[in-house]
């Protein structure tokens, strides 16, 4: 069974620009959640998204927004880029089954922003 | 909000020794408390977790504890092997979806 794969793995983007990262989940996982992992902050949830509503969102700027497909598909896209939203961007899918929130994380996509 | 110490932030421990990982958090509602293994360049893989209902569960070498009243959970590991050198970190959850995680520890185990 194939595990969460995000595209793209690397990314260079300069301040002001924007960006736009996509995350596939593991088959029949209807529930994903998105986080932020720098070395000051750590791992920060930034929002989760089930059958293309989101949830729950954690304490990021409006410039971070998501948005999930019919088909669980979800990105997670980054306006108006600062030097300090360089990180390592982590989706998570699940069942979502009532208590169960088993999270399985994909590899992460590597944003810099220059 | 949901707030997640974990200790100690580094590790050092000889192949064969055990290790122990400590985490404590402050939202009572949290029910679920998940631990996860980051090796460099990957996601954060799923080694083990626990439900409020239950006080410990082990799988192997793994095992993990809950003390609901104290609001404390702790990572044992017995019987280090090299390859369990990562970072690990504890994560407690209240919410669908949304997992508070500790800062993490970097274990090392030297053969």
């Amino acid at each position: 069974k194939a595990g969460v794969t995000q595209t793209p793995r690397y990314l260079i983007k300069t301040r002001g620009q924007q960006v736009t990262l996509s995350c596939s989940p593991i088959s029949g996982h209807r529930s994903v959640s998105w986080y932020q992992q720098t070395p000051g902050q750590g791992l920060q949830f930034l929002f989760e998204y089930f059958s293309e509503t989101q949830r729950n969102k954690g304490n990021f700027p409006g410039r971070f927004s998501g948005r999930q497909f019919s088909n669980s598909r979800s990105e997670m896209n980054v306006s108006t880029l600062e030097l300090g939203d360089s990180a390592l961007y982590l989706c998570a899918s699940s069942w979502d089954r009532g208590a169960y929130n088993e999270q399985f994380f994909g590899p992460g996509t590597r944003l810099t922003v220059l | 909000g949901e707030n997640v110490e974990q200790h100690p932030s580094t590790l050092s421990v000889q192949e064969g020794d055990s290790a122990v990982i400590k985490c404590t958090y402050s939202d009572s509602a949290s029910n679920y408390f998940p631990w996860y293994k980051q090796e460099l360049g990957k996601g954060p893989q799923l080694i083990i977790d626990i439900r409020s209902n239950v006080g410990e569960k082990k799988d192997q070498r793994i095992a993990v504890t809950l003390n609901k009243t104290a609001k404390h959970f702790s990572l044992h590991i017995t019987e280090t092997q090299p390859e369990d050198s990562a970072v690990y970190f504890c994560a407690a959850s209240a919410y669908y979806g949304k997992l508070t995680f500790g800062q993490g520890t970097i274990l090392t185990v030297h053969p």
